[in-house]
């Protein structure tokens, strides 16, 4: 079936920077866009950016440009969420979402989310 | 950047019972408009996109309807397995993507 599994939990210290993968099933990996989420704890949905598997093209949200790179390796079906110079407010679950593009740009397949913890 | 909001932040309802949640957005995002529910310790799941097309495998008892910048979704018998946070979203005008504060949904 079509899914997407994250890596699992990290724990990071202040400054350090976190690598999250997003391995892809059961669809075409390089026919949909993949697009990051996060959710601080008790919080709402923050979009993060998005990468075109296809062509590696990204774009990310202002609010984490120069920290964030998102990458992909298409012959592994996973894409890739790095994130440095963490704070203890990057705090949260990082989601991996695909979007179909030509029928919706809403996100119709999640991952399970990845905990990260920024802790001294 | 667009901004989404949802009312009420918390919704009780008692089972059987119809519930309408609305969503605002800052300016016209016509239809391109979602909705996701999440479950306690679960990721986001489709509800709804384009304002009021089910994604796959959503019950019937769930609908969307509005556009522009006036949205609701709709449940027209709550059942015990829909007690979850639900949050709009819109991709018209990106980037950002946005998404509403959510509304949860509680059983009375």
């Amino acid at each position: 079936q079509v899914q997407l599994v994250q890596s699992g939990a990290d724990v990071k210290k202040p400054g350090a920077s976190v690598k999250v993968s997003c391995k892809a099933s059961g669809y075409t990996f390089t026919g949909y866009y993949m697009h990051w989420v996060r959710q601080a704890p008790g919080q709402g949905l923050e979009w993060m950016g998005w990468i075109n598997p296809g062509s590696g093209d990204t774009t990310y949200s202002q609010n984490f440009q120069g920290r964030v790179t998102m990458t992909r390796d298409s012959s592994m079906r996973t894409a890739y969420m790095e994130l440095r110079s963490l704070t203890s407010d990057d705090t949260a679950v990082y989601y991996c979402a695909r979007v179909p593009g030509a029928s919706t740009w809403a996100f119709d397949i999640w991952g399970q989310g990845t905990m990260v913890t920024v802790s001294s | 950047e667009i901004v989404m909001t949802q009312s009420p932040a918390t919704l009780s309802v008692s089972p059987g019972e119809r519930v309408t949640l609305s969503c605002r957005a800052s300016q016209s995002v016509s239809s391109y408009l979602a909705w996701y529910q999440q479950k306690p310790g679960q990721a986001p799941r489709l509800l709804m996109y384009g304002a009021s097309t089910r994604a796959t495998g959503i019950p019937a008892r769930f609908s969307g309807s509005g556009s522009g910048t006036e949205f609701t979704l709709t449940i027209s018998s709550l059942q015990s397995e829909d007690v979850a946070v639900y949050y709009c979203q819109q991709y018209s005008h990106w980037p950002p993507l946005t998404f509403g504060g959510g509304t949860r949904v509680e059983i009375k």
